[in-house]
């Protein structure tokens, strides 16, 4: 089954503890991307990737990274959590920029 | 500043009757597309508008495209219960490599 996983799916953190999400493909995408959903502001990019080691930012990477180290895994990284990223993210893929497959969410607390 | 705008931000309707919904955007596009997601999860892709077109239809969708007002609408047919959930457009800008979406539209339909 094409798919797009995320793991977690929820997350309760601390403040600076270190966290990845992972994100995976199973459709062979070249494209991949993060968003963060926040009431009141809709879906936000934070980075994007037009293929194996191959990233940019979107429009709200500030605290973030990510790597392309292979073409199926885009993982989101925040190397010191703070409150304000308290959202739900998404991660999505697709051959082009167009038609994306989004995953379930993963829903992080930092506190 | 978000590159396309919903309106209405919400909508109910009762069961067969049609559901309408505007994008408004501010930059030239290649394409734009909606999406839908039921709550809290991911999102689905709807349907895709070129730029060059004006009108397209898919199953009990119509999307209709003004490059002139930069503007297009999603329009739902004889709307069921299932159709409940929220719809964003998202464009892809003139250098086609991300996409921004709209803050969305959150339909209820009521059986």
């Amino acid at each position: 089954e094409a798919q797009v996983t995320q793991n977690p799916r929820y997350l309760i953190t601390v403040t600076g503890k270190k966290l990845t999400v992972t994100c995976s493909q199973n459709m062979n995408h070249e494209y991949m991307s993060w968003y963060r959903q926040d009431p009141g502001l809709g879906l936000r990019q934070i980075y994007y990737s037009m293929n194996v080691e191959v990233t940019d930012k979107g429009d709200v990477p500030e605290g973030y990274k990510v790597s392309r180290k292979e073409k199926r895994n885009f993982p989101l990284i925040l190397e010191s959590p703070s409150p304000n990223q308290t959202s739900l993210y998404f991660c999505a893929s697709s051959s082009t920029v167009n038609e994306q497959f989004f995953g379930p969410g993963t829903r992080l607390t930092v506190l | 500043s978000q590159q396309g705008e919903e309106d209405p931000q919400a909508l109910s309707i009762q069961e067969g009757e049609n559901a309408t919904m505007n994008c408004s955007y501010k930059t030239s596009i290649n394409n734009l597309q909606w999406y839908r997601q039921n709550s809290g999860r991911g999102l689905v892709h709807l349907i895709l508008i070129r730029s060059n077109e004006r009108e397209k239809h898919s199953g009990r969708l119509r999307v209709t495209l003004d490059t002139s007002k930069k503007s297009s609408s999603l329009l739902i047919t004889a709307s069921r219960a299932a159709d409940t959930a929220s719809y964003f457009c998202a464009t892809d800008g003139a250098a086609g490599n991300k996409l921004t979406f709209g803050g969305g539209t959150r339909v209820l339909v009521k059986p």
